[in-house]
């Protein structure tokens, strides 16, 4: 158990809904990260935050946007959602900011878009 | 843009042989190569890091091999076991914390 806590862990939804992952780091980890993991993109970084702030932005549609709340927990939110968005979504956190912080990954959210 | 190219896709060794997984990338900018290794239904977990000011890093059974010239690196698991059958991942990062994953490799370790 990495720590760090995801829910849901699965979800299902349709095209065009909207839907909020959220993300719970390890106590003490200042930095919060997005990733998708699907069988076409493989695991692709999607955007990071430290302590509140954005500080790091990967292949993250313009549908898709995160934010980090004073009590670090973060939430992805997706919109418009299309069949292609179906994938694992983790959420990874680490104490620092710089990216040779070794990262902890969440169990993930499988979402499901039909 | 496939920054990061892994093989094999998928490799079978027997018990106590030797895994090897190899990685290639293309941006010079890249200075941090992280291994991870995903079990089935898991998240991936970071398994053993290098940064391009050395050659090689050894932590108990895992081996990186890195190659700053070729842009190659490589992960060598001595002592293969069942318990390592996993999905690893190679991976690089640089400054502006951008990482960029391999495609991954099913090792399948046989009794």
């Amino acid at each position: 158990d990495s720590g760090v806590t995801q829910t849901p862990k699965h979800l299902i939804t349709a095209t065009g809904q909207r839907v909020t992952l959220r993300c719970s780091p390890r106590s003490g980890d200042l930095s919060v990260y997005w990733y998708q993991q699907s069988l076409d993109q493989g695991l692709q970084f999607l955007i990071q935050y430290y302590n509140g702030e954005e500080r790091a932005k990967g292949n993250i549609l313009e549908r898709f946007s995160a934010q980090q709340f004073p009590d670090l927990h973060s939430e992805l939110n997706l919109s418009s959602l299309e069949l292609g968005d179906s994938a694992l979504y983790f959420c990874a956190s680490s104490v620092g900011q710089g990216y040779y912080n070794e990262q902890f990954f969440g169990p993930g959210t499988r979402l499901t878009v039909l | 843009q496939q920054q990061v190219k892994q093989s094999p896709q998928s490799l079978i060794v027997q018990k106590g042989g030797i895994s090897i997984i190899n990685c290639a990338y293309e941006n010079t900018a890249f200075d941090y190569f992280p291994w991870y290794q995903q079990f089935p239904g898991k998240g991936p977990a970071l398994l053993i890091a290098i940064r391009p000011d050395v050659s090689e890093k050894k932590e108990g059974r895992f081996t990186i091999s890195f190659n700053k010239s070729a842009k190659q690196f490589s992960l060598h698991i001595m002592d293969s076991q069942p318990g390592d059958s996993a999905t690893y991942f190679c991976a690089a990062s640089r400054v502006d914390n951008d990482m960029r994953f391999g495609a991954g490799t099913r090792l399948t370790v046989k009794p």
